[in-house]
């Protein structure tokens, strides 16, 4: 069990600019979310996968945000046009089973930063 | 809509003494989760301790338990033994469906 990987820790990058996240989840976990935390706020559910199947989309999912999770396996989160608000932790996590008294193993987050 | 309330931003206690931190939530659902997590700094988001709605005994997890009161839907922390490991974010949660519910979190300092 090598844990929630994300991909890059950090990201800087210009307003306007479009960004790519990666998740991998732990291995037989056939969950994933992806979440977002601003500072001094709890994390902010986004989205939700179960296998490659989009289930869930926040309100907070804009029009420039997009998920997917091709394979079941990794997933990806991009952001489009870049804006200053979109700054925050982006956090990923996976559970296996479909009881949702599973825990949900969360990663170390991507930190993204808008110039 | 649900919604979990911490109203305690930071909390300190002495290295060895108890410490408990207060949430509260708004449901309309009976059947229900609550966990509590921990953020250490640029670290990740841990589970500390999990309580089934339904169940009326108190969960445990060795120095830590918990304080949940259904009708008063109160869901408190207890720290017993601080340790200067226990310095964190703690965030409260509630969970119906997939979908988790994050209060902003409790900053907790251990003075040596």
């Amino acid at each position: 069990d090598t844990g929630v990987s994300q991909d890059p820790r950090h990201k800087i990058t210009k307003r306007g600019q479009n960004v790519t996240f990666r998740c991998d989840p732990i291995s037989e976990h056939n969950r994933l979310y992806w979440y977002r935390q601003t500072l001094g706020q709890g994390p902010e559910f986004l989205t939700y996968f179960q296998n490659e199947a989009q289930l869930e989309k926040s309100r907070l999912l804009s029009d420039r945000f997009s998920a997917e999770r091709p394979k079941g396996s990794f997933s990806t989160l991009e952001i489009q046009r870049t804006e200053q608000g979109d700054s925050a932790m982006y956090l990923c996590a996976s559970s296996q089973g479909d009881s949702t008294y599973q825990p949900q193993h969360f990663g170390d987050g991507t930190r993204l930063s808008i110039l | 809509a649900q919604t979990v309330t911490q109203s305690q931003p930071e909390m300190s206690v002495q290295e060895a003494e108890t410490v408990t931190l207060s949430c509260t939530y708004d449901t309309s659902e009976s059947d229900y989760y609550l966990f509590w997590y921990k953020q250490p700094p640029s670290r990740q988001m841990i589970l500390v301790i999990r309580q089934e709605a339904y169940k009326q005994q108190n969960a445990t997890e060795n120095r830590f338990s918990v304080n949940f009161q259904k009708a008063a839907k109160s869901f408190s922390l207890k720290i017993s033994d601080s340790q200067l490991g226990d310095a964190a974010m703690y965030f409260c949660a509630y969970r119906r469906g997939d979908k988790i519910i994050f209060g902003k979190g409790t900053r907790l300092h251990i003075l040596p």
